[in-house]
């Protein structure tokens, strides 16, 4: 069965750089969600999607922008990026509002 | 979002089962119990989850006790891939978004 990918797997960044990272839900499932885990951490919502709107925002910080696109692929934009932005970035995609999510294999982002 | 409890840790022994205990006293009536898992590694992955009866599916059971206040992830025959942090959560079907808010989980160590 299909999973949620999510591009790049890895990425290195330098301090300040920007990176964006793509998340490609299950076919069908409407609405996205994308959280942050630091090392050691349990993942943090960041912020979520349904039908292309924004629907929920948790602890995503002023630098960091997302949106979803018409064929419900999500971007997360990362700007001034710091050295407490690494992390393993995971996201997830739902149909049913009341039932399990789908996760992503994550993004491991390492700012250097 | 209500809070839960678990316990940091448990360890279990192969092919036995495994009670992974949940406390959610302040749980409302609109509140389902989640669970999820992540292996080491890997993004988190749905395990089960439930409103007010037993559950069951191919992965795990769920007892839900009579009021609500506690419920039990039962792993029925424990295998080394079981190995992974047991996350209980609640969320209120009320409310927008839909999110998952994880907390401090169970890491469940399986010896062979």
């Amino acid at each position: 069965a299909a999973g949620v990918i999510q591009s790049p797997r890895h990425l290195i960044k330098e301090k300040r750089e920007t990176a964006t990272l793509k998340c490609y839900p299950i076919p069908r499932h409407d609405t996205v969600y994308w959280y942050q885990q630091g090392p050691g951490q349990d993942p943090q919502f960041l912020i979520s999607f349904y039908e292309k709107m924004q629907s929920d925002k948790g602890s995503i910080p002023d630098r960091f922008s997302a949106q979803q696109f018409s064929d419900y692929h999500s971007e997360l934009n990362m700007s001034s990026l710091e050295l407490g932005d690494s992390a393993l970035y995971f996201c997830a995609s739902s149909l049913d509002p009341t039932g399990g999510k789908v996760f992503g294999p994550g993004t491991r982002l390492t700012v250097t | 979002d209500a809070k839960t409890t678990q316990p940091n840790s448990m360890e279990s022994n192969e092919e036995e089962p495994v009670h992974l205990p949940c406390n959610h006293s302040t749980i409302s009536g609109t509140d389902y119990i989640h669970w999820y898992r992540q292996l080491p590694s890997q993004g988190p992955e749905y395990v089960i989850h439930g409103l007010t009866s037993n559950v069951n599916n191919r992965m795990a059971s769920l007892a839900i006790a009579e009021d609500r206040k506690s419920s039990t992830l039962i792993l029925h025959r424990a295998t080394l891939r079981d190995a992974a942090v047991y996350y209980c959560i609640l969320r209120d079907a009320r409310e927008y978004g839909n999110k998952l808010v994880f907390g401090a989980g169970t890491i469940l160590r399986v010896k062979s």
